[in-house]
């Protein structure tokens, strides 16, 4: 069965601090990966997307994800964190001929002046 | 703007009562998939419809129908409504027949409140 797991429903950064937001997957296929951001009172947006080209996907707003088959991680970084980052942030999967995208539970992130 | 709209954006009703949500997909885009967000039960995926024809289930309730017209349009009916449907209601849009091989585009969802 695919699921998808993040860990943390609740994370809290300092502005300026590095932002890790863990998102762990089960496959029986090849996955896809995305993770979705949700600004308050708005829907999801997509912030980057692995279809098994470089393992190391960049996104928009400065994050970056980096799939580990190893692992089966897809993990979401951004150097520096700016308040403008607080949000929800859901991990999702899919995989090639399927048409349901699975996502996780999301993890709120909390970024401190 | 995800191109995806989503009417009406606010709805309280009673419980018992029939709601109507309507989402127009982004121009171009065939398959329109409707999601519930909940506090307790985070994003759940509901169904999927592809050039007006049903495509895929998930948890949808027997009180809930969707459809996707001619146009494209796609309308979620939720009947007999219950306080648990209180919720978010999310349709999203891609070309493609499976969300799989490319970008989910949400509209900012439809909230409704039983009471």
């Amino acid at each position: 069965a695919q699921s998808v797991t993040q860990l943390g429903s609740h994370v809290s950064v300092s502005e300026g601090a590095l932002v890790l937001l863990r998102c762990n997957y089960s496959s029986s296929v090849p996955p896809y990966l995305f993770w979705y951001v949700q600004y308050p009172n708005q829907g999801l947006q997509l912030l980057l997307k692995y279809t098994s080209a470089a393992t190391l996907v960049k996104g928009i707003n400065g994050f970056e994800a980096e799939f580990k088959k190893s692992e089966t991680s897809f993990h979401l970084t951004k150097p520096s964190a700016h308040m403008s980052d607080a949000a929800e942030y859901f991990c999702a999967l899919g995989h090639t001929g399927g048409f349901k995208t699975i996502f996780g539970a999301g993890t709120r992130l909390f970024v401190k002046a | 703007d995800s191109g995806v709209t989503q009417t009406p954006k606010h709805l309280i009703t009673a419980t018992g009562q029939r709601v109507t949500l309507r989402c127009s997909p982004r121009s171009g885009d065939l398959s329109v998939y409707w999601y519930q967000q909940s506090l307790d039960q985070g994003l759940q995926f509901l169904i999927q419809y592809y050039n007006g024809e049903e495509r895929a289930k998930g948890n949808i309730l027997e009180r809930f129908s969707a459809q996707q017209f001619p146009d494209l349009h796609s309308e979620l009916n939720l009947s007999s409504l219950e306080l648990g449907d209180s919720a978010l209601y999310f349709c999203a849009s891609t070309t493609t027949g499976t969300a799989n091989t490319g970008e989910l585009f949400f509209g900012e969802g439809s909230r409704l409140t039983v009471l």
